[in-house]
């Protein structure tokens, strides 16, 4: 069965203190991995696709890696406006474009 | 601007009414998907579409309908099936490139439906 697992479930810091959010998966014919941000009461906003284990991506203080069975998130000296759930999805195998979202990560940057 | 546009941002549903949600893109995209979100829960697919006039069930397709008539619109029925219909509804869009593909889902703002 395909599972994903986001920890923590939540993480606090403080402005400028960088940390990195983890996701586990387990999933038949990875076919990559997606990043999303979500803010309250709003739809996700995409981020980053990561294809193969190795590959890395970057936008501002964010950058995504990703290896055979898991992917971190490092957000590099957050600022408040980066405070939202993050969300990973493996795509699995097949012509779908089926994703399996994990629950996410809701972080939360104190000025 | 291109996007998703989900409506209405609230819907409240009595005991036994059927309710519908509309999405519509103007991005182009062929695919189109309807998820649903609950606390504590990941985002799970309910139907989606890659082409107009086909669409497949998803994960938790019971107690609700869909209809691709046109590229552009994806509306979601909730029937009155659904014995628990209260959620957060969230369509999506991606180009689609069959077994190739690793587009993006590119979603709506989303619709909180509520029971009376």
């Amino acid at each position: 069965e395909d599972q994903v697992t986001q920890s923590p479930e939540a993480l606090r810091l403080q402005e400028g203190e960088s940390s990195s959010l983890n996701c586990s998966y387990t999933v038949s014919g990875l076919r990559g991995l997606f990043w999303y941000r979500q803010d309250p009461g709003k739809g996700p906003e995409f981020l980053f696709t990561l294809y193969s284990a190795g590959e890395e991506k970057e936008k501002e203080r964010l950058k995504a890696t990703l290896t055979k069975k898991e992917s971190f998130l490092h957000i590099t000296a957050p600022k408040p406006e980066d405070s939202a759930t993050y969300l990973c999805a493996p795509k699995v195998g097949g012509a779908t474009n089926k994703l399996i979202f994990g629950t996410g990560t809701l972080l939360a940057v104190q000025p | 601007d291109g996007g998703i546009t989900q409506s209405p941002k609230y819907l409240f549903r009595k005991e036994g009414q059927n309710v519908t949600l509309s999405c519509e893109q103007n991005l182009n995209h062929d695919a189109m998907y309807w998820y649903r979100q609950d606390p504590g829960q990941g985002l799970r697919l309910i139907y989606y579409s890659q082409i107009v006039n086909d669409f497949q069930k998803g994960d938790i397709a019971e107690g609700y309908s869909v209809s691709r008539e046109k590229k552009e619109s994806f509306p979601l029925t909730v029937t009155s099936a659904q014995k628990n219909p209260t959620a957060f509804y969230l369509c999506a869009s991606s180009t689609y490139l069959g077994q190739a593909g690793n587009q993006p889902q590119h979603f709506g703002d989303g619709t909180r439906l509520s029971i009376l």
